[in-house]
């Protein structure tokens, strides 16, 4: 147990659904994180979230919406997703974001139909 | 279910030096292995993984891993340490050859003296 939870651990949708992903840490951590993990692709981060602001947005399409309400808490909302955004997403979280080591949540499972 | 161990949250060795970072699992189905790493202010990538096609892996810079059953073991090494693997490695297992479903150990910081 890393101390960070997600929510739910597997989720199928239809591409005109509107979902959310959780994500929730206890670690009394700073910066979190979203990273997609495709079938034959590397790890790719999405949003980076420090003290609640949004500090990085990876080229990420608008049909992914991040949320931080407070420190200890991250949503990705989804909507009008395609099948190609399948794939396997992981919620992290870190002290801070200067080379601060990552905690990773065990992630969710999307298919998208 | 699956779980993953890493021994020694951090290490530190000597330029030139042989870097060993061990990861063992545990899973009750034939597991799928990867190491990621993460560079200083970066994103995790892809260092290796073991998809039962050959028990030991050659990754890229130089690391290798090798699957042992018997120990449930899947560690991490490079013959020469260079300043430049300064960084946090991580070992995960999954069910599949994809990398679904990851699960992650807790990490291992190498640090590399000059």
């Amino acid at each position: 147990e890393t101390g960070v939870t997600q929510t739910p651990r597997h989720l199928v949708m239809g591409m005109t659904n509107k979902k959310s992903l959780k994500c929730e840490q206890h670690l009394g951590h700073n910066a979190m994180y979203w990273y997609k993990q495709s079938a034959k692709k590397p790890l790719e981060l999405m949003f980076v979230y420090n003290f609640k602001e949004q500090t990085e947005n990876n080229s990420v399409p608008s049909r992914f919406s991040p949320e931080c309400p407070n420190s200890s808490h991250l949503f990705l909302h989804l909507h009008t997703l395609q099948p190609e955004d399948s794939a396997l997403y992981l919620c992290a979280s870190s002290q801070g974001t200067d080379n601060e080591k990552l905690f990773f949540g065990s992630g969710t499972q999307l298919s998208v139909l | 279910a699956q779980s993953v161990t890493q021994l020694g949250s951090h290490v530190s060795v000597s330029e030139g030096a042989l870097v060993l970072l061990r990861c063992n699992y545990s899973s009750s189905v034939p597991p799928y292995l990867f190491w990621y790493v993460q560079y200083p202010n970066q994103g995790l990538q892809l260092l290796l993984k073991y998809t039962s096609a050959a028990t030991l892996v050659k990754g890229i810079n130089g690391f290798e891993a090798e699957f042992k059953k018997s120990e449930t073991s899947f560690h991490l090494t490079k013959p020469s340490a260079h300043m430049s693997d300064a960084a946090e490695y991580f070992c995960a297992v999954s069910e599949d050859n994809a990398g679904n479903m990851l699960t992650f150990g807790g990490g291992t910081r190498l640090m590399v003296k000059p």
